[in-house]
């Protein structure tokens, strides 16, 4: 019963590399995004996709790309790392486009561009 | 666009004891649910409570209760006989439609102390 699964969990990056957070789940749920923490913040939306093959901007994208490889799978790349990329990730998914369907969270990755 | 508001970044409550979690929004929309969120220090993101737009009555879950008022905006949490476990961040969310996918907009969070 793994839900959604994010990988890696801690990452160190130097200013300047690139780097993909992959993000799996196993609902078999159409809708999937990512969000990023910083602190003192709530959670902020960057990309997200409603369905396999579609993919839409959030709050806060730039800096970031995504691809919805397949209906489990939604990764998150940084091409070009920037310290105030620092932050906590978040990938989502849920069974539906309607409102009253419940979204369900990974544990989240831990990123840190020194 | 939408925005969450959440006034109180602390708050500190005795075991047993009741408190709440005050939680505003802006939004020219009729429909959209609001969601309370418990962050612990793992930082998983716990769904504690839901409430729909349209619903006059006020959702209760267990010790957890919302006031909702739609008017006003408000959106407050009630937390009963208050256990050590409740410490935790509590994010008030909102939900609405974009005619793609439903996304979330989040406040910026409660930091709850429970104290013996």
């Amino acid at each position: 019963n793994a839900g959604v699964t994010q990988t890696p969990k801690f990452q160190v990056l130097k200013t300047g590399q690139s780097m993909t957070l992959q993000c799996a789940q196993d609902m078999n749920h159409n809708s999937m995004y990512w969000y990023r923490q910083d602190p003192g913040m709530g959670l902020r939306l960057i990309y997200y996709s409603a369905s396999e093959g579609t993919t839409d901007k959030g709050e806060v994208p730039n800096g970031y790309n995504v691809s919805r490889l397949n209906k489990r799978e939604f990764s998150l790349r940084l091409e070009s790392a920037a310290p105030s990329q620092t932050s906590v990730y978040f990938c989502a998914s849920r069974t539906g486009t309607g409102l009253g369907n419940t979204i369900y969270f990974g544990e989240g990755s831990w990123l840190t561009v020194v | 666009a939408q925005t969450v508001t959440q006034s109180q970044p602390e708050m500190s409550v005795q075991e047993a004891e009741t408190v709440t979690l005050s939680c505003t929004y802006d939004t020219s929309e009729s429909d959209y649910y609001l969601f309370w969120y418990k962050q612990p220090p793992s930082r998983q993101m716990i769904l504690v409570i839901r409430q729909e737009a349209y619903k006059q009555q006020n959702a209760t879950e267990n010790r957890f209760s919302v006031n909702f008022q739609k008017a006003a905006k408000s959106f407050s949490l009630k937390i009963s006989d208050s256990q050590l476990g409740d410490a935790a961040m509590y994010f008030c969310a909102y939900r609405s439609y974009t005619g793609t996918a439903s996304k979330l907009t989040f406040g910026t969070g409660t930091r709850l102390q429970v104290t013996l």
